[in-house]
């Protein structure tokens, strides 16, 4: 198993540039996540997806879409690149709720928006 | 205040030294998780605990409920232990959102 795949690793955008960020994990997990981490900061939630076909907003969505066209894939979106886009996005999934199970997360994907 | 806090924010120690991380949280909780992060990689899970104790290796941790404290010990830490550890709670929020409310993470230099 691969485990929680992101691409890409790192990525200069333009402002107002669109870009994906691209996550597949091969668990079968039904729950996906997109995180960011800024710098002193916890990890705040962006998006989620309880399964295919179903997404809903986390704490910091402005700026932001998702899809959920799979169980595999949960792709970021992009649209108009800002400087406060500036950030180490994550992408996480876990079987279940993360009340209760554990979660698993990709390599991460560093994008400057200058 | 942050729902999660952790200490020390920042912690150098020897190589060998016992070392303790700890976490404090403000809200009710089904379970906590200790993560692990190195520098330009991704995170990953070391332990996911609702109560007592759990052990993998050199690396224990416990979880008070009642207190809402959790530590993590690392035992004869070498450098390769070297990294960000990161706390975070699966707050009972009601939802079906299993949202996890992270700490700001503590940086660990072991030095040799």
């Amino acid at each position: 198993n691969a485990g929680v795949t992101q691409t890409p690793k790192f990525r200069i955008l333009k402002i107002g540039q669109s870009m994906t960020l691209q996550c597949t994990q091969d668990m079968n997990h039904n729950y996906m996540y997109w995180y960011r981490q800024d710098p002193g900061m916890g990890l705040k939630l962006i998006y989620y997806s309880v399964g295919a076909g179903i997404t809903d907003k986390g704490e910091v969505p402005n700026g932001y879409n998702v899809s959920r066209s799979t169980t595999e894939d949960f792709p970021l979106r992009l649209e108009l690149a800002a400087p406060s886009q500036t950030s180490v996005y994550f992408c996480a999934s876990s079987l279940d709720s993360s009340l209760n199970t554990e979660a698993f997360f990709g390599q991460g994907t560093r994008l400057t928006v200058v | 205040k942050n729902e999660v806090e952790q200490s020390p924010q920042n912690l150098t120690a020897q190589e060998g030294e016992f070392i303790t991380i700890n976490c404090s949280y403000s809200v009710g909780i089904s379970a906590l998780h200790w993560l692990q992060q190195h520098p330009g990689g991704g995170i990953v899970s070391l332990f996911m605990l609702s109560s007592g104790k759990k052990k993998h290796g050199r690396l224990i941790a416990t979880i008070n409920i009642q207190e809402k404290h959790s530590s993590l010990h690392i035992t004869a830490s070498h450098p390769r232990d070297s990294a960000v550890y990161i706390c975070a709670v699966s707050k009972l929020s009601g939802g079906s959102q299993g949202n996890l409310i992270f700490g700001k993470g503590t940086k660990l230099s072991v030095k040799p």
